[in-house]
């Protein structure tokens, strides 16, 4: 199985701000990564499909891509109503595997 | 669109059945896939398994729940079911249907409680 090791598990930021969030995974996948905004009571949300293709309907700010190994969900000039958490996903193979997800809350 | 719907509450060792209901699309699609996913605050979210055609039936799932799981789906309804046989407190969580491989739609959600 594919893990996904996700950091930071939370993290706080202003409005405006420019935030990161890292997804590794435990095997060479190639851009079979997707990432997902999930608030409470509501099913999660795709923001980005194969590792840097954002996803119809998401807005501009959610941006995303690969660093050697590493994949990185960007959040540019964050808004209140980004407040949720964040999971990456690979899609490479099954089981098909969520990383541990990262709270985003606005200070 | 997926629309769920099942029950809530289960006894230990009862069968969690849930139903999704796929509208704007087809279940029998060549280039689609029919998922099932759980959330809840032990496990993270969790893909439990899917079911798609490639001009035949084709199914995987969580090697965790293989002897306990199956993924049906219904052509004359164009729905897709999840059953779960033996279920345990461990069991309880949100359960969702999703679409793809990247999941781009998602069900509504049904919270799913064992106790006895």
């Amino acid at each position: 199985d594919i893990q996904m090791t996700q950091s930071p598990s939370s993290l706080s930021a202003s409005v405006g701000d420019r935030v990161t969030i890292t997804c590794r995974p435990s095997q060479s996948m190639n851009n079979y990564l997707n990432w997902y905004q999930h608030k409470p009571g509501k099913a999660p949300n795709l923001l980005i499909y194969s590792a840097s293709s954002l996803q119809s309907g998401v807005p501009s700010r959610f941006s995303a891509s690969r660093s050697g190994t590493d994949f990185i969900l960007t959040i540019s000039n964050l808004q209140p109503e980004d407040s949720a958490t964040y999971y990456c996903q690979q899609s490479y193979n099954t089981p098909l595997t969520f990383g541990g997800g990262t709270k985003v809350e606005i200070k | 669109h997926l629309q769920q719907s099942g029950p809530g509450l289960l006894k230990p060792s009862q069968t969690l059945s849930l139903t999704c209901t796929i509208s704007g699309d087809s279940v029998s699609s060549n280039s689609g896939a029919w998922n099932w996913i759980r959330q809840s605050p032990s496990r993270g979210l969790e893909w439990l398994g899917r079911t798609y055609y490639r001009s035949k039936w084709y199914y995987d799932y969580a090697e965790s729940l293989k002897s306990r799981i199956t993924i049906n789906p219904d052509t004359s309804n164009n729905q897709f079911s999840l059953q779960l046989n033996s279920v345990i407190p461990e069991d309880t969580a949100v359960y969702y249907c999703a679409r793809g491989s990247s999941f781009d739609v998602w069900g509504q959600g049904t919270l799913v409680t064992v106790s006895s």
